[in-house]
């Protein structure tokens, strides 16, 4: 059974601190996601990686950046939370995006609120 | 930039009766369409997929139908339950690229 985990369900920051989002998985997947969710905006990408060291913006990646250091941990930083920043995020993992087809295994998400 | 566009936002259904959730895609390329459910307080899960060389796909009470001429690809429930209440969200990808989410469904199914 695939587990994705994140170091936090809930989070609450101030304006201009520095937040690390922490997000592991188990099964050896090479394609790690970090995903905002807000209502009636769906999941939108803010960044993947494909390989360890390896990043890529996704669609809203402005404000963030990623750290992934070994296969199983993908970091997500918000350099200097706002409180446009308050969301859901969630994390997600898969291992055959090259062969097209590739179930993601999410994280149970962690609420962040930037007050 | 490559998008999927999602309808309705909101379904309100009877139990027993059928849903049926509505997706476009704009990349021609794309050819594989999951579908996720999240539950509420829940993460998304993977409940059925299809792949571009399929046109409709079956599991149980739900299935999947896609149209590569029209782009379009749908969700269908039939004889649906109060479990069955949840956030739906479509996706579209092509190979070795990322996948693209719809805004996602939300499905109440009253007894």
């Amino acid at each position: 059974d695939v587990k994705v985990t994140q170091s936090s369900r809930y989070l609450v920051k101030r304006t201009g601190e520095k937040v690390f989002l922490e997000c592991v998985q188990d099964m050896d997947h090479e394609n790690m996601f970090w995903y905002r969710q807000d209502p009636g905006l769906g999941l939108r990408l803010i960044y993947f990686s494909y390989d360890v060291k390896m990043k890529e913006k996704g669609d809203i990646p402005e404000g963030y950046s990623v750290s992934r250091e070994k296969k199983e941990r993908f970091s997500l930083i918000l350099e200097s939370a706002s409180t446009n920043q308050t969301s859901m995020y969630l994390c997600a993992s898969s291992g055959q995006v090259v062969a097209g087809w590739d179930e993601q295994y999410f994280g149970p998400g962690t609420r962040l609120t930037v007050t | 930039g490559e998008n999927v566009e999602q309808h309705p936002s909101t379904l309100s259904v009877q139990e027993g009766d059928s849903a049926v959730i509505k997706c476009t895609y704009s990349d021609s390329a794309s050819n594989y369409f999951p579908w996720y459910k999240q539950e509420l307080g829940k993460r998304p899960q993977l409940i059925i997929d299809i792949r571009s060389n399929v046109g409709e796909k079956k599991d149980q009470r739900i299935a999947v139908t896609l149209n590569k001429t029209a782009k379009h690809f749908s969700l269908h429930i039939t004889e649906t339950q109060p479990e069955d209440s949840a956030v739906y969200f479509c996706a579209a990808k092509r190979r070795g690229f990322k996948t693209i989410f719809g805004a996602g469904t939300r499905l109440f199914v009253k007894a």
